[in-house]
């Protein structure tokens, strides 16, 4: 049971590439949310999905596209990277919004 | 390296003691509650969760303590083991899709 699983682990990025992160859960889960983690902030909220074909913003969702095509696959999509988007990602799963999160183990993106 | 934890506040505990992390939640409505624990390099791991009609709940070596009065939670860890360092943070909901997460304490075990 692979749990959530997210490519690639490790990005490097010129300024204005585009790019994709995937990630896939294979525990059913209806819940499907994009995080980024910054030094001495807590985990904050890009964009989410309550089910498949379903994408909603969070946070800070500038820069940012979502797709949930399938229910087991969320993909983040960077149109034109910026080097304020250098951060770590983390996709996270979960059967409800009142359930704990099931976390990915991170894409560290950089962007110079 | 994990530069996450780079600014965060310490806790060092020797092995074998226990530790008593703490958080201070910001939504007065936020009815549940989650602790978890991130090893450097991975991703955050579910540890315990409380729900507002408990004050206390425990799990193996752990037990989180809810205090709504002055919005306080505390994860403890019996015996503390070097395989315990790690950054904890927690994250409250209040019922909706959104988590609000805490900024973390770094865990040092002392040998």
């Amino acid at each position: 049971n692979a749990g959530v699983t997210q490519t690639p682990k490790f990005r490097v990025l010129k300024t204005g590439q585009s790019m994709t992160l995937l990630c896939a859960q294979d525990m059913n889960h209806e819940y499907m949310y994009w995080y980024r983690q910054d030094p001495g902030m807590g985990l904050r909220l890009i964009h989410y999905s309550v089910g498949e074909g379903t994408t909603a913003k969070g946070e800070v969702p500038d820069g940012y596209n979502v797709s949930r095509l399938k229910k087991q696959n969320f993909l983040l999509g960077l149109e034109s990277a910026a080097p304020s988007q250098t951060s770590v990602y983390f996709c996270a799963s979960s059967y409800s919004s009142r359930e704990d999160a099931f976390f990915g183990q991170g894409t560290r993106l950089t962007v110079v | 390296g994990e530069s996450v934890g780079l600014h965060l506040p310490t806790l060092s505990v020797q092995e074998g003691d226990n530790s008593i992390i703490n958080c201070a939640y910001s939504n007065s409505a936020s009815d549940y509650f989650i602790w978890y624990k991130q090893e450097s390099g991975k991703g955050p791991q579910f540890i315990i969760d409380i729900r507002s009609n408990m004050d206390k709940r425990q799990g193996q070596r752990v037990t989180v303590l809810l205090n709504k009065t002055v919005k306080h939670l505390s994860l403890q860890i019996a015996a503390t083991q070097p395989g315990d360092s790690a950054v904890y943070f927690c994250a409250e909901n209040a019922g909706t899709y959104k988590y609000i997460f805490g900024t973390g304490t770094r865990l040092k075990v002392l040998a």
